[in-house]
């Protein structure tokens, strides 16, 4: 079964900075990647997906990267602000599966200090 | 508002006793799922729904049932809880938006301890 891996270690981070997380996966299959945000007390919000034929996608400060050779996605936070500390966790979409199946990764948390 | 609602929100219960978290979307949307989160285990799904009277197994179903009677609830039940289904539970909804991609739209979680 697909295992997906993100560091359980919280990410300190000054504001201004670049926050980076990674999210590695075990086995190929079609896929999408998705990430999501969680703040505490919160179901995850939506972010951004990325194809496994696109290299590279942004979102206003958010860039993601999917590498299919090195089964592993970067997420980065340019310019990060106190209000994007949160949990973020990345998901990978099996396109081939029933109702196209999300196994989640068990996220990463950022603090981003003033 | 498009969104996913879930009750009750909080819950402590004993060993057996029944129990039904339930679920509830207005964006007409055909999927639905429930997955419980734990720390360091992530969210896993529990069940799924395709639509209407289509249910199916995720990760880890045991001890679960639900049921899809209609479009827009998605009821959890515990027949006979235990200790370890003691999680943090999200319902969520989702469709195959335009490039067929399945976004989830998440509920807000309800947090059952069961004693």
């Amino acid at each position: 079964s697909q295992k997906i891996e993100q560091n359980s270690e919280a990410l300190n981070i000054q504001e201004g900075k670049t926050a980076t997380l990674t999210c590695n996966y075990t086995n190929y299959s079609p896929a999408y990647l998705q990430w999501y945000r969680q703040d505490p007390g919160r179901g995850p919000v939506f972010l951004l997906l990325i194809r496994e034929n696109e290299k590279e996608k942004r979102k206003e400060r958010l860039k993601v990267t999917f590498d299919t050779t090195l089964k592993q996605s970067l997420f980065h936070i340019t310019a990060s602000q106190p209000a994007d500390s949160a949990t973020y966790l990345c998901a990978l979409e099996d396109v081939k599966a029933a109702g196209n199946k999300l196994t989640f990764g068990g996220g990463t948390r950022v603090l981003v200090k003033p | 508002e498009a969104q996913v609602t879930q009750n009750p929100r909080y819950l402590i219960t004993v060993t057996g006793k029944k129990l039904t978290v339930t679920c509830s979307q207005n964006m007409n949307h055909e999927y639905m799922s429930w997955y419980r989160q734990d720390p360091g285990l992530g969210l896993r799904q529990i069940y799924y729904s395709m639509n209407v009277e289509v249910t199916d197994k995720g990760d880890v179903p045991e001890g679960y049932k639900v049921s899809r009677k209609e479009k827009r609830n998605f009821p959890l039940i515990l027949e006979s809880p235990s200790p370890n289904q003691t999680s943090l539970y999200f319902c969520a909804s989702s469709w195959l938006a335009g490039d067929n991609y399945n976004e989830q739209f998440f509920g807000p979680g309800t947090r059952l301890t069961v004693l």
